[in-house]
């Protein structure tokens, strides 16, 4: 059974600072990652895609990916009260299938 | 906005009802997903479409039907559910299915909070 683990937190992170939220998975040959944010009562909106190991900035947003290791990561700089949601990790595997994570729930603090 | 959009946004049915839920994407995409969202868990991929045709089937109960007309549109036919399939129901669409890279993005729709009572 091909997994894709995140710690269901809630991470709290004070406002300005950097939030740092995880996921692993189980499919070496896994192709692509997504990292998605859903606010409460929404549904899971796209904001970030790796597909290839390293580092991808975006605005206030990097993903960063490490096959080898077999996890990714997103780092959230000046972290503001509006950041507040979950986020969803999603991984396409060597099937093309899309595995989820279950979420992290982060909290940025006033 | 996604370009996904789904109706209705909330549905209250009793067990013996029939109902169904409709989800449009304006995107030109040509795959189409449904997904539940339960409370705590992940997302259950239900069926998935790719140029009209039903690709995926993920175990789901025969009182949950899909329907797929067109490449714009999708259904969900629900009857005689069970108050466990209370949920938040989502559509999705990306640019293919079974591609590489950026053509697996999914976009999704509001979705549709079933309360089954």
């Amino acid at each position: 059974q091909k997994e894709v683990e995140q710690n269901s937190g809630p991470l709290s992170v004070p406002e300005g600072a950097i939030a740092s939220l995880n996921c692993t998975y189980s499919d070496r040959g896994s192709q692509s990652f997504f990292w998605y944010r859903q606010y409460s009562g929404k549904s899971p909106e796209l904001i970030m895609s790796i597909y290839s190991n390293g580092d991808k900035e975006d605005g206030r947003f990097t993903a960063q990916l490490n096959k080898a290791s077999q996890y990714v990561s997103l780092l959230i700089r000046d972290s503001q009260p509006s950041d507040s949601a979950t986020y969803l990790c999603a991984v396409l595997d060597s099937n093309y299938q899309l595995i989820w994570g279950a979420g992290t729930k982060l909290i940025i603090k006033p | 906005e996604t370009g996904v959009t789904q109706t209705p946004r909330h549905l209250v049915m009793g067990m013996t009802n029939k109902k169904s839920l409709k989800c449009e994407q304006h995107l030109g995409h040509n795959a189409m997903y449904w997904y539940k969202q339960s409370a705590k868990k992940p997302l259950e991929l239900m069926f998935v479409y790719s140029l009209e045709e039903r690709v995926e089937n993920n175990s789901v109960p025969s009182r949950f039907s899909p329907e797929c007309p067109n490449s714009s549109h999708l259904f969900l036919h629900l009857h005689t559910l069970q108050p466990e399939d209370s949920a938040l129901y989502l559509c999705a669409s990306s640019q293919e299915w079974g591609g590489a890279g950026g053509l697996n993005e999914q976009f999704f729709g509001p979705g549709t909070r079933l309360t089954v009572l």
